[in-house]
């Protein structure tokens, strides 16, 4: 599977949109890329994945590059329940099997008030 | 849809007991999996099946058994304890089919080995 690498951490103002990137250089033509996010103490929650195209759906938007070597997920309105740490993760189109989500150490959005 | 429920929340345990945590889930997912999240890391795979009466193992086994017996239960048992396994261990399912790789995690089972 191919590696991603984001930021560490990002700050965000309320009510601002967020926007946090992922490299993910080595991506095979047949590999999605999915955004989770965990808030603190809780387990993980999807957010949105995609493979070439933008997305868009209640949580967030997810571009990707034309040569899909990098996305950014953004967060149109960020209030502070977004505050997590956001992973950017990337997995092959399931053809029958799920696949083992592989957790690096996302980046922590903290949105300030 | 209760979705995914994790039993006990909180366990303390002693070096060399054992112990099942519980998970189920009620959304008729096939897949269903184990990590566990050591202080200021990313999740790690245990293990992880693929429907009833199939499973297998992920990047950190040892020291751990899965069975799979019915669809909605995936219990992970402890055999014996060891203070390494200090731990918060989250339970995952998931649909199995083309795309369809939303995994739904549940709340997590914070465990102390002393």
């Amino acid at each position: 599977d191919a590696k991603t690498t984001q930021p560490t951490s990002m700050d965000c103002a309320e009510g601002r949109a967020a926007n946090l990137p992922c490299n993910h250089s080595t991506i095979s033509g047949n590999e999605y890329v999915y955004w989770y996010r965990q808030i603190h103490s809780q387990g993980p929650q999807y957010i949105i994945h995609g493979l070439k195209n933008n997305e868009t759906n209640e949580m967030a938007s997810l571009i990707i590059t034309e040569d899909r070597k990098s996305s950014t997920l953004i967060l149109p309105h960020a209030t502070l329940r977004d505050t997590a740490v956001y992973y950017c993760i990337v997995l092959p189109f399931s053809s029958g099997s799920a696949r083992q989500l592989t957790f690096g150490s996302g980046t922590q959005l903290t949105v300030l008030p | 849809n209760a979705g995914v429920t994790q039993t006990p929340k909180f366990q303390v345990l002693k070096t060399g007991q054992s112990m099942t945590l519980q998970c189920a889930q009620d959304m008729n997912h096939e897949y269903m999996s184990w990590y566990r999240q050591d202080p200021g890391m990313g999740l790690r795979l245990i293990h992880y099946s693929v429907g009833a009466g199939i499973t297998d193992q992920g990047e950190v086994p040892n020291g751990y058994n899965v069975s799979r017996s019915t669809t909605e239960d995936f219990p992970l048992r402890l055999l014996s304890a060891a203070p390494s396994q200090t731990s918060v261990y989250f339970c995952a399912s998931s649909y199995v089919g083309q795309g369809k790789n939303e995994q739904f995690f549940g709340p997590g089972t914070r465990l102390t080995v002393l």
